[in-house]
């Protein structure tokens, strides 16, 4: 199958200062691809669907100026959580297709601590 | 929009014993796709099965295999001789097909399963 790659896996940072996770399809190219945040033992909760080229769609309730997603290529998808508070700590996974293909491949997800 | 429901927070079955988990959707969409994901401890999403709704014969991986009723909206998942690394979330999702390509996933909540030795 294909593979979608995370970076990083863990991070912890301050308060108030800014991450940038990464999401890369290494074998096919993904014109959307999807970030969900998953807080412990839930579920996935689509956060935005990052479009190649455009703007991304955020859902309703999260802050698009605060979750910031840049999709510049067809292959990598970033989101950067901007002033990050402790309430931003999670588990963030992203996930994309092929696209004339209808199965999501996940990346590993990346554990956020803000302390 | 759509809804994926599983009504089992959690469940066990004794290794090599079989297990069903209950997944029900709702949706006025006539084309779609369901799925069923397993989470291990990892964290790392796995696609276990997958079903298109406009097939009448149920999927079958292996030791996975799905009961697929579209009429009643129902998509129960069946772990056959379960394993030890069986142990794991699974999330029942939906996906809504989209002819220009694109593709949204509606999870679950999950249902947490352990294989007891």
């Amino acid at each position: 199958g294909a593979v979608v790659s995370q970076h990083p896996s863990r991070v912890i940072c301050k308060s108030g200062t800014s991450v940038k996770i990464e999401c890369r399809s290494l074998d096919f190219q993904a014109t959307t691809m999807f970030w969900y945040r998953q807080f412990p033992k839930q579920s996935l909760m689509l956060m935005a669907t990052s479009n190649e080229g455009s703007k991304a769609t955020y859902e309703q309730g999260v802050e698009k100026d605060k979750f910031l997603i840049n999709h510049a290529s067809l292959t990598l998808s970033t989101l950067t959580v901007t002033s990050a508070h402790p309430e931003d700590s999670s588990f963030y996974i992203c996930s994309a297709s092929p696209t004339i293909n209808t199965e999501a491949f996940f990346g590993q997800g990346t554990r956020l601590t803000v302390v | 929009a759509q809804t994926v429901t599983q009504s089992q927070p959690e469940m066990s079955v004794q290794e090599a014993e079989t297990v069903t988990l209950s997944c029900t959707y709702d949706t006025s969409e006539s084309n779609y796709y369901l799925f069923w994901y397993k989470q291990p401890p990892s964290r790392q999403m796995i696609l276990v099965i997958r079903q298109e709704a406009y097939k009448q014969q149920n999927a079958t991986e292996n030791r996975f295999s799905v009961n697929f009723q579209k009429a009643a909206k129902s998509f129960s998942l069946k772990i056959s001789d379960s394993q030890l690394g069986d142990t794991a979330m699974y999330f029942c999702a939906f996906m809504r097909h989209s002819g220009a390509g694109s593709y949204q996933l509606t999870f679950g909540k999950g249902t947490k399963l352990s294989v007891i030795p």
